[in-house]
């Protein structure tokens, strides 16, 4: 089946550093993907729809300059945490359709990012 | 915005014993659900989904239900287990793009 690959699977940083997260589809293409954070004992809430090639697109609230999202080819989303704080502290998770398997949404393992 | 909510967020069961989570869905114009189980530290992993076109969809040991008259969605889980244990979401979906989930349920099994 469809498996996407997210690295790294934890992550601890300085605040004010920045921290990119990859997002991989291993055995399909996928022109969507998407990017959650979800506190502890929360429900996942979408940050932003990554698109092959274009912009993505960002939920209200969501600050497109300190979560740059970049979706350079059909296997590959990147999520960088800009000048981090403690507050975005979250466990970031991303998810991939697989366009040849129709409304199928494979998600990542996630990542536990720590700002301290 | 439009949310997806569960009734009950913690659901203590015997093992072997059936498990039925509940889920109430908002947006009459969602197409497609999908139930999630998600362990600790892990991202969701898919358990099964549901058309609007359809009320009813099994799987192994779990079935969907969907009530769209009173916007309800249901995951019953046959002769819980011990690896049962986890956080149950569901999420809506509307043609095909973004999902939206519902708040979760902590389903605990007890031997």
């Amino acid at each position: 089946g469809a498996v996407v690959s997210q690295h790294p699977s934890w992550v601890i940083c300085k605040s004010g550093t920045s921290v990119k997260i990859e997002c991989r589809s291993l055995d399909f293409q996928a022109t969507t993907m998407f990017w959650y954070r979800q506190f502890p004992k929360q429900s996942l809430m979408l940050m932003a729809t990554s698109n092959e090639g274009s912009k993505a697109t960002y939920e209200q609230g969501v600050e497109k300059d300190k979560f740059l999202i970049n979706h350079a080819s059909l296997t590959l989303s990147t999520l960088t945490v800009t000048s981090a704080h403690p507050e975005d502290s979250s466990f970031y998770i991303c998810s991939a359709r697989d366009s040849g398997r129709g409304l199928g949404y494979t998600f990542g393992s996630g990542t536990r990012l720590t700002v301290v | 915005g439009e949310n997806v909510g569960l009734h009950l967020p913690t659901l203590s069961v015997q093992e072997g014993d059936n498990s039925i989570i509940n889920c109430a869905y908002s947006n009459s114009a969602s197409d497609y659900f999908i139930w999630y189980k998600q362990e600790s530290g892990k991202g969701p992993q898919f358990i099964i989904d549901i058309r609007s076109n359809m009320d009813k969809r099994q799987g192994q040991r779990v079935t969907v239900l969907l009530n769209k008259t009173v916007k309800h969605l249901s995951l019953q889980i046959a002769a819980t287990q011990p690896g049962d244990s986890a956080v149950y979401f569901c999420a809506e979906n509307i043609r095909g793009n973004k999902l939206t989930f519902g708040t979760g349920t902590q389903l605990k099994v007890e031997l």
